[in-house]
């Protein structure tokens, strides 16, 4: 069965510094979107995507957040300036149709800040 | 922001007893409901799902009960196997929404 893949499965990053995570969806999926768990909390949505631009984001997908396809199969969410809460582990998941589909996730990043 | 609860954080079962897990939910918008079953080191998995056209869905050992009135749904496993222990999440969307909102989970333990 066709799997998303996220990578790195975990990413140690100083706190300021900027962080790439990277997923490759599924590969005849047009929906792409990020969550975010943090450590013993419940997943949180922070972006979709569809037809190169962001459909929908939370109030925690701030100006420090950005996501890019940057070419046909990687998805990308790359956090600016890292802050010691952005610690969590980063969900990756896509659908062929909207949100009112079952959403294939990723394994995750775990990202540390440190 | 609560729209989608899962006030139990925890449940334990016996091995071929059946599991309930409850969830309620505020946004009267949400039109679908999904389960998502989640391993530790793994992303969560998707298990049965309910449009709100319906009071119930049946998927093998999974039934997905919803009560639209109350803002409550439910997921039945019945016999609970120990390979069931994990974490459940409940969640719900909007039709034609590109998110999808989840609640907080609720660890089963289901012992041998």
């Amino acid at each position: 069965e066709p799997e998303v893949t996220q990578t790195p499965s975990h990413q140690v990053t100083q706190m300021g510094q900027e962080v790439i995570l990277r997923c490759v969806p599924i590969s005849n999926h047009l929906y792409f979107y990020w969550y975010r768990q943090i450590l013993g909390q419940k997943v949180e949505f922070l972006v979709s995507f569809y037809n190169n631009e962001i459909s929908e984001k939370s109030e925690i997908f701030d100006d420090q957040f950005s996501v890019e396809r940057p070419d046909g199969s990687n998805f990308t969410l790359k956090i600016r300036s890292t802050k010691l809460e952005d610690s969590a582990m980063y969900f990756c998941a896509s659908t062929q149709d909207t949100a009112n589909q079952p959403q294939h996730f990723g394994d995750g990043t775990r990202l540390s800040i440190l | 922001d609560q729209q989608v609860k899962q006030n139990s954080p925890s449940l334990s079962v016996q091995e071929g007893r059946i599991s309930i897990l409850n969830c309620d939910y505020t946004n009267s918008m949400f039109d679908y409901f999904l389960w998502y079953k989640k391993y530790p080191a793994e992303g969560p998995t998707f298990l049965i799902s309910i449009s709100s056209i319906k009071d119930k869905n049946e998927d093998g050992r999974f039934t997905v009960f919803l009560n639209k009135s109350a803002k409550h749904l439910s997921l039945h496993i019945v016999p609970s196997q120990p390979g069931d222990s994990a974490v459940y999440f409940c969640a719900a969307s909007v039709a034609g929404g590109f998110k999808t909102i989840f609640g907080a989970g609720t660890r089963l333990f289901v012992k041998a």
